[in-house]
């Protein structure tokens, strides 16, 4: 079935750079595209980036355009998440989705377990 | 942005009893609203998709219903189980947009 384990969460300094993996198993990874959605302590979920199945597009909320890189090694069923210049508004934890369609809008209907990134002085 | 919003923030029910969740959008999103169930220390599981149609795996007490810019989620008979947040996502337009949640609690 289809699995989803994100890594590389852990404590930073406002300013620092982080990089989070998300590796995936049981589907076509190459197929579809990949999101990144987060969660700040106590909040709701916001969206955060998508990377297209090819690798070919990418987009990002405005909250972290800019800062925050998407990129994909389909060799490795790995999508990553690098985030610069990072703020304590950026404390969260981190979660991978798949799509339910693989190339369309869609909703989410595989996630990860998340991996928790503490932005802190 | 299309943004969501939810109503009521709190919802205290007794097992057993029946929960209607609201979801609203600040534009039309067609069908595309998929509603999803968190309990503490897990990840969002997709309930709903396309309004009405329950995911694998979802119990048929819980139902979508809803178009344009109301939504509804209801589940009879409220189980244990259920005692959760419930998020409603818009995908009809890029990016996908969250509402910001209703806990339902046991009463």
């Amino acid at each position: 079935q289809v699995h989803l384990e994100e890594s590389g969460g852990g404590v930073v300094q406002p300013g620092k750079s982080l990089r989070l993996s998300c590796t995936a198993s049981g589907f076509r990874f190459d197929h579809y595209a990949m999101h990144w959605v987060r969660q700040a302590p106590g909040k709701g979920l916001e969206w955060v980036a998508v990377i297209s199945f090819d690798g070919a597009h990418k987009y990002s909320a405005e909250s972290v355009k800019g800062r925050f890189t998407v990129s994909r090694d389909d060799a490795k069923n790995t999508v990553f998440l690098q985030m610069n210049n990072l703020t304590v508004e950026d404390t969260a934890v981190y979660f991978c989705a798949r799509p339910l369609l693989p190339t369309a809008i869609s909703c989410f209907d595989s996630w990860g377990q998340g991996t928790l990134v503490t932005v802190a002085s | 942005e299309i943004v969501m919003t939810q109503s009521p923030a709190t919802l205290s029910v007794s097992p057993g009893e029946r929960a209607t969740l609201s979801c609203r959008a600040s534009q039309s999103v067609s069908k595309n609203l998929a509603w999803y169930q968190q309990t503490p220390g897990q990840s969002p599981r997709l309930l709903i998709r396309g309004t009405s149609t329950r995911a694998a795996d979802v119990a048929a007490r819980f139902s979508g219903s809803g178009s344009g810019t109301e939504f509804n989620l209801t589940i009879t008979n409220l189980q244990s189980e259920d005692f959760a947040v419930y998020f409603c996502q818009q995908y009809n337009a890029w990016p996908e947009t969250f509402g910001p949640g209703t806990k339902v609690e046991m009463k």
